[in-house]
């Protein structure tokens, strides 16, 4: 158990709506991290946060954004969703702004199914 | 663009075996590498990490190496075990604070 908790663990939705993924990260991590993980596509990074600001930001969809909030638990918003964004997405936590050498702690992920 | 390059095919070794991996990326020189492992359906898991000044780390019965000519990283399994079966991920960062992870290699062991 990495000790960071995501929520839903599944969810089916309908192609053109809107859903809301959950993080929380390690007890005293600082910085929550976004990943996209498609059969065809591998991990891909889609945003940062460190301390409630936006510190990095990958390949991600306009119809996508991420907060994190004063607990410095996150949400990942997907709208518009389209058949294609069917993945398995992971959010992890570091302990502090993302430097160079730092260890990156995933959670269990959150299945998304599109119909 | 950066890239970072694992082999796609699935490695079936026996158990007791070496698996070797392999990583190589182009177009930057990366400081450091990581290593996750990850099975199916969930989280990767970091392994190891090794910096470009650092030939080779070891961890238990793991050895990744580094070899900055080559661009090329080898993450080794000794005595290889059915529980070691799982798809084995390498990463960098890109001096963004983004890290950038390979497609991975799905290693089967076989009792």
């Amino acid at each position: 158990d990495s000790g960071v908790t995501q929520t839903p663990k599944h969810l089916i939705t309908a192609t053109g709506q809107r859903v809301t993924l959950r993080c929380s990260p390690r007890s005293g991590d600082l910085s929550v991290y976004w990943y996209q993980q498609s059969l065809d596509q591998g991990l891909q990074f889609l945003i940062q946060y460190y301390n409630g600001e936006e510190r990095a930001k990958g390949n991600i969809l306009e119809r996508f954004s991420a907060q994190q909030f004063p607990d410095l638990h996150s949400e990942l918003n997907l709208s518009s969703l389209e058949l294609g964004d069917s993945a398995l997405y992971f959010c992890a936590s570091s302990v502090a702004a993302g430097a160079r050498e730092e260890t990156q702690y995933f959670g269990p992920g959150t299945r998304l199914l599109v119909l | 663009s950066q890239k970072i390059e694992q082999n796609s095919e699935a490695l079936n070794i026996q158990e007791g075996k070496t698996a070797t991996l392999t990583c190589n990326y182009t177009n930057y020189s990366p400081a450091y590498l990581q290593w996750y492992r990850q099975d199916p359906g969930r989280g990767p898991v970091f392994l190891l990490l090794i910096r470009e000044n650092e030939k080779e780390k070891r961890k238990e019965r793991l050895k990744v190496t580094f070899d900055t000519t080559l661009k090329q990283s080898l993450f080794h399994i000794t005595a290889s075990q059915p529980a070691d079966s799982a798809t084995y991920l390498c990463a960098w960062d890109t001096g963004g604070f983004k890290t950038i992870f390979g497609a991975g290699t799905r290693l089967f062991v076989k009792a």
